[in-house]
């Protein structure tokens, strides 16, 4: 079973940026893809973007394309979500997921990451 | 993008009742591309079903789903007591991923 370690919760300002990382067990990476799905307070789940750590490609939502940016480093196989220009509007939780195909369904979930964006 | 609307938004169930969702999308999508999703306070969310009704890993079999089309539908066959929290229908056919409203499942 896969398991996701995500970093803690943060606080950040209007404009800066914030990155999250989420640590995958085992060999997660050389089977799975990982994807970043937010969700904000009172919306649906919004999936931003994933990664496929064994060929190093990426795909992101459009809403979010030139401010997201999702890396992968398998050597400890930590997958890694930037968000920059943030706006109140991105507080939410984000939450990693494995894809066991592609970045569009996902099996295993971390247990989510707090972004807070308040001046 | 595909727009999955769920109903209703609240089920108030009492154990042992059935639980029934339903997830109707802005376009056709074939069930083998529809997951459903539990999530609980506090707790990483869990897929429960996905690709033509298969059921995940450790999934118990009074979960289950129907639908083609545009319609698309989660049942529980007896609520359990683990089983009250929020569900989500999720379109994988069609890109970007998407997801529905939630429908929270409630004690009586």
């Amino acid at each position: 079973q896969v398991q996701l370690v995500q970093s803690g919760a943060e606080v950040k300002k209007p404009g800066s940026s914030v990155r999250v990382s989420c640590k995958a067990s085992g060999n997660t990476f050389s089977s799975h893809g990982i994807a970043w799905v937010r969700q904000a307070p009172g919306l649906r789940p919004e999936w931003m973007g994933g990664i496929i750590p064994s060929f190093s490609t990426t795909e992101y939502a459009q809403r979010f394309q030139g401010r997201v940016t999702i890396t992968a480093d398998k050597s400890t196989s930590t997958a890694y979500m930037q968000l920059t220009s943030l706006k109140s509007e991105d507080t939410a939780v984000y939450y990693c997921a494995s894809t066991p195909g592609g970045w569009e369904l996902f099996d295993y979930w971390g247990l989510g990451t707090l972004v807070t964006v308040s001046s | 993008e595909i727009v999955l609307t769920q109903s209703p938004g609240t089920l108030s169930l009492s154990p042992g009742e059935r639980a029934t969702v339903s997830c109707r999308a802005s376009e056709s999508v074939s069930s083998s591309f529809v997951a459903w999703y539990q999530y609980k306070p506090g707790q990483a969310p869990r897929l429960l079903i996905s690709g033509a009704s298969s059921r995940a890993t450790g999934i118990p079999d009074r979960f289950s789903s129907s639908g083609s089309g545009t319609d698309h539908t989660f049942t529980i066959s007896r609520v359990e007591p683990e089983d009250f929290a929020v569900y989500y229908c999720q379109q994988y056919g069609s890109s970007p991923p998407t997801f529905g409203q939630g429908t929270q499942v409630e004690i009586k």
